[in-house]
């Protein structure tokens, strides 16, 4: 079964901790992984996918097959960071690059000053 | 617009009743999506439109959900017979269709309580 799962409800750290949210997938095909974050009262946003190999507001993620795995890491929280932070699969269909996205539960960033 | 809007932001209705949800994609976008999240989950796959047609309707949980999208553009999730268990954010997206990878945007989000 395709499958994202955050195992992390919340996670809390202070500022300039380093943070890494955890994400691991299940999917017969070759994934394709994305970040999103909603900050309070925003909308869901794109974060950073692995396909462009980006870092993102000092946000980097490495797509590790052999533990299928997508953790989002950042050296140095900031307060600004505080938010929801989902890992997204996208289920590639309809022959082509599209395909709706399967998300895990959500892992919620607390960053205390 | 600049983003996908999504209106009524908020919508109470009683138990058995009918409700529409609207989602106003971003102006070019063909594909659109729609998806539920209930409290404490991840979003929740229901519809995708290529177009005006719904090209796969496999998360629809049963046949009171029903989705149309008669001119490509504006998409309207009906749910009819409302239940309790319907009560949940329901959240639109939409996306430019291409070979390349494309970023799905979303709205805001009509939160649905069905008391």
């Amino acid at each position: 079964a395709q499958r994202v799962t955050q195992p992390e409800k919340l996670l809390s750290v202070f500022k300039g901790a380093p943070v890494e949210l955890k994400c691991n997938y299940s999917y017969s095909g070759s994934p394709e992984l994305f970040w999103y974050v909603q900050y309070s009262r925003q909308r869901l946003q794109l974060l950073l996918r692995h396909i462009s190999r980006e870092s993102i507001k000092g946000f980097t993620a490495d797509l590790n097959k052999g533990e299928t795995s997508f953790h989002l890491k950042k050296p140095f929280a900031q307060e600004e960071d505080s938010a929801m932070y989902y890992c997204a699969l996208k289920q590639r269909r309809y022959g082509g690059s599209q395909g709706n996205l399967i998300f895990g539960k959500g892992t919620k960033l607390s960053v205390k000053p | 617009g600049a983003g996908v809007s999504q209106t009524p932001s908020n919508k109470v209705t009683e138990k058995g009743k009918y409700v529409e949800l609207r989602c106003d994609p971003i102006s070019g976008h063909t594909a659109l999506y729609w998806y539920r999240q209930s409290l404490g989950q991840g979003p929740e796959f229901l519809i995708y439109f290529q177009g005006t047609g719904a090209a796969d309707d496999s998360g629809l949980p049963n046949d009171r959900f029903f989705a149309v999208r008669p001119e490509g553009s504006v998409s309207t999730l009906k749910i009819q017979r409302t239940e309790r268990g319907d009560s949940a954010v329901y959240l639109c997206a939409s996306s430019l269709l291409g070979p390349a990878n494309t970023e799905a945007f979303f709205g805001q989000g009509t939160r649905l309580t069905v008391v």
